[in-house]
């Protein structure tokens, strides 16, 4: 079993939608989560970033973050074209090693 | 102005080469990783240096060294390469916080 489990998509919704995009994870020394997006042929780039559990609201993005139950999310409200891309979730735990840990990544497509 | 660099963006090279990426971060991070994603776009560690030291180093064949000449710098140096090496390498860098940023990544493909 892999340390952290995402939902492997591929998700295609129209514009306007509301995305949910989910992991699992098994690790209890996580305490750090992040959503990276990343855009065909490019690196991932941070979209948002949690520290333990809790909610965390961007614009149109929402994080939540249930340490008890190891799973987070991502909801895209209001969803655009432009964010057609990969979603991974990452985690990593303290210490001086602050490697992430991936998911597989979630393909999602915004149809116009 | 790039936060993390690296080069080159593309390398193509047949069986049996050996190749050097290199990377280099200006955020005054000091963490620098290796990161391989393969063809189904899965994302893992490979090496860690914190400070030009090496903290970790995950199960990768040792025909794959990291060099790390300076906390802003950490190149990656591959022997005997192998078709099973294709795949796109980033570099990543972090500091006190959980997160990492990322380079736009190598695509290496063996032939």
């Amino acid at each position: 079993q892999k340390e952290v489990e995402q939902d492997p998509g591929p998700l295609s919704v129209p514009e306007g939608a509301i995305v949910s995009l989910n992991c699992t994870y098994s690790n209890s020394a996580f305490q750090y989560f992040m959503w990276y997006r990343q855009y065909s042929r490019k690196g991932p780039e941070l979209l948002m970033y949690t520290y333990s559990s809790g909610n965390k609201e961007d614009g149109r993005f929402t994080a939540q973050v249930d340490k008890s139950s190891k799973y987070i999310s991502l909801f895209i409200r209001d969803s655009q074209p432009s964010d057609s891309a990969t979603y991974l979730c990452a985690m990593s735990a303290t210490g001086s090693a602050r490697q992430l840990t991936f998911g597989s990544g979630t393909q999602l497509t915004v149809l116009p | 102005d790039t936060a993390v660099s690296q080069t080159p963006k593309y390398l193509v090279t047949q069986m049996g080469n050996d190749k050097s990426i290199k990377c280099e971060q200006n955020l005054g991070h000091d963490t620098m990783y290796w990161y391989k994603q393969d063809s189904k776009k899965f994302l893992k560690i490979m090496f860690s240096y914190n400070n030009k030291e090496l903290i970790i180093n995950e199960t990768v064949p040792n025909r794959f060294s990291p060099k790390s000449p300076d906390k802003a710098h950490l190149n990656l140096h591959i022997n005997s390469l192998e078709l099973g090496d294709s795949a796109v390498y980033f570099c990543a860098s972090s500091q006190d916080r959980g997160d990492s940023t990322f380079g736009s990544g190598t695509r290496l493909t063996v032939v």
